[in-house]
């Protein structure tokens, strides 16, 4: 099955862009996705990209796809205190059903 | 339009005890999921259901894990018994014909 790896922990100050990464292992996965955890809450879908494609912006996200690698990427640039949060990567197959990394914490340091 | 609603909200029970979930998928939606996630790991999904029918369950542990979601719309997921590293935050998600999954805003379990 599907496995996705992330880094841990990633700090930086308010105004800088922010580079989430992370790497997966299963090269059927028909999209990937970002998605955004707040505390006590529930994940918020921020963006996906198909495989088909290697670069994906929205507003102040952009998102990477490196197909070689397997290596994706998520850009926020100007990143804000209420960017603060953690950050998951997932693939995604035909069933939908979602293969989620262990998260990325964000920490937007003022 | 409404969001997932899951109750409760925290859920605090004894290692042997049982213990059930409710989720209210956003109206409409077919597909509804779900995932039990673990302080520090990612989401990991349980069950799919399409409607009324189970589309995958091979990561419940069926010995003491169950779901069902009746009429299609509603769905409980039950532990019985529980144990302690059942405790996790579980999630509800559902979704119609499009790509995006609707999150619910979980139900923390303790198991002491």
């Amino acid at each position: 099955g599907e496995d996705v790896e992330q880094s841990l922990f990633l700090s930086v100050r308010e105004g800088d862009s922010s580079v989430i990464n992370c790497t997966y292992t299963d090269s059927s996965s028909t999209y990937l996705y970002w998605y955004k955890q707040e505390p006590g809450a529930g994940l918020q879908l921020l963006t996906y990209i198909f495989s088909n494609m290697d670069m994906k912006q929205d507003q102040r996200l952009t998102v990477l796809l490196n197909k070689k690698d397997k290596h994706l990427s998520l850009r926020i640039a100007d990143t804000q205190t209420g960017d603060s949060a953690i950050y998951f990567c997932a693939g995604g197959g035909s069933a939908r059903q979602l293969t989620f990394g262990s998260g990325t914490q964000l920490t937007v340091l003022p | 339009e409404a969001g997932v609603a899951q109750s409760p909200r925290y859920k605090i029970i004894e290692k042997r005890q049982s213990v059930a979930f409710w989720c209210n998928p956003i109206s409409g939606h077919a597909t509804l999921y779900w995932y039990q996630q673990i302080l520090g790991q990612g989401p990991k999904l349980l069950i799919q259901f399409q409607n009324n029918g189970v589309v995958d369950d091979s990561q419940l542990p069926k010995d003491r894990f169950s779901a069902e979601r009746l009429k299609g719309v509603d769905s409980t997921l039950k532990i019985q018994p529980a144990k302690l590293e059942d405790s996790a935050v579980y999630l509800c998600a559902s979704s119609s014909e499009g790509l995006e999954q609707f999150f619910g805003p979980g139900t923390r379990l303790t198991v002491l």
